[in-house]
């Protein structure tokens, strides 16, 4: 079983549609979540970050964690077609000194005009 | 414009020979990191460097060298005994933030294509 689980899609919602993405993990050292959007061809750029448990909301981005159920999601309210893009959750515990993310594999979303 | 660059954005090699990618920042980040990225799987972590001078294997490293002369500069050489090189590679680079998390920050990734 891999530590971090992501659908890989596709993904394809209608222009304005709410979008969930999720990830599930299984190490329950995971405290530290975040979420990248990474465009064909490109490298991942950092949309969100979150601590522990709770919501976290950036325009029409919310990122939510349940640490309880080792589930993260991200949503995406009044989806774009330039939303249209692979989203990358990763990971990681905080312990002094530890540098290492543990990345999904990606979901790949397409939203259509 | 602060930021990380990597280059070249497309490289091709024959098989038997090795190649250097580059990787430089200007985010005066501590730390930096080499990916490799396959279709299908995660972001895999091949080298990450804490400090100038210092750097450790991550985990796939076989057939992957690298070097952190500069605190700005960690370039990956892929050397002939790396056995599937063709893939996307991306640098990455983050300092400690507040609470003593770092948070990662990439370039616009090199793909590499062996003949």
């Amino acid at each position: 079983q891999k530590e971090v689980e992501q659908d890989p899609g596709p993904l394809s919602v209608p222009e304005g549609a709410i979008v969930s993405l999720n990830c599930t993990y299984s190490n329950s050292a995971f405290q530290y979540f975040m979420w990248y959007r990474q465009y064909s061809r490109k490298g991942p750029e950092l949309l969100m970050y979150t601590y522990s448990s709770g919501n976290k909301e950036d325009g029409r981005f919310t990122a939510q964690v349940d640490k309880s159920s080792k589930y993260i999601s991200l949503f995406i309210r009044d989806s774009q077609p330039s939303d249209s893009a692979t989203y990358l959750c990763a990971m990681s515990p905080y312990t002094s000194g530890t540098y290492k993310y543990i990345f999904g594999t990606g979901t790949r979303l397409k939203v259509l005009a | 414009d602060g930021g990380i660059t990597q280059s070249p954005k497309y490289l091709f090699r024959k098989e038997g020979q090795n190649v250097t990618l580059s990787c430089e920042q200007n985010l005066n980040h501590d730390a930096m990191y080499w990916y490799r990225q396959d279709p299908g799987q995660g972001l895999r972590l091949i080298y990450y460097s804490q400090i100038v001078n210092d750097f450790q294997k991550g985990d796939i490293a076989e057939g992957y060298s690298v070097s952190r002369e500069k605190k700005e500069s960690f370039p990956l050489t892929v050397t002939s005994a790396q056995k599937n090189p063709t893939a996307f590679y991306l640098c990455a680079s983050s300092t400690r933030g507040r609470g003593g998390t770092d948070t990662q920050y990439f370039g616009p990734g090199t793909r590499l294509t062996v003949l």
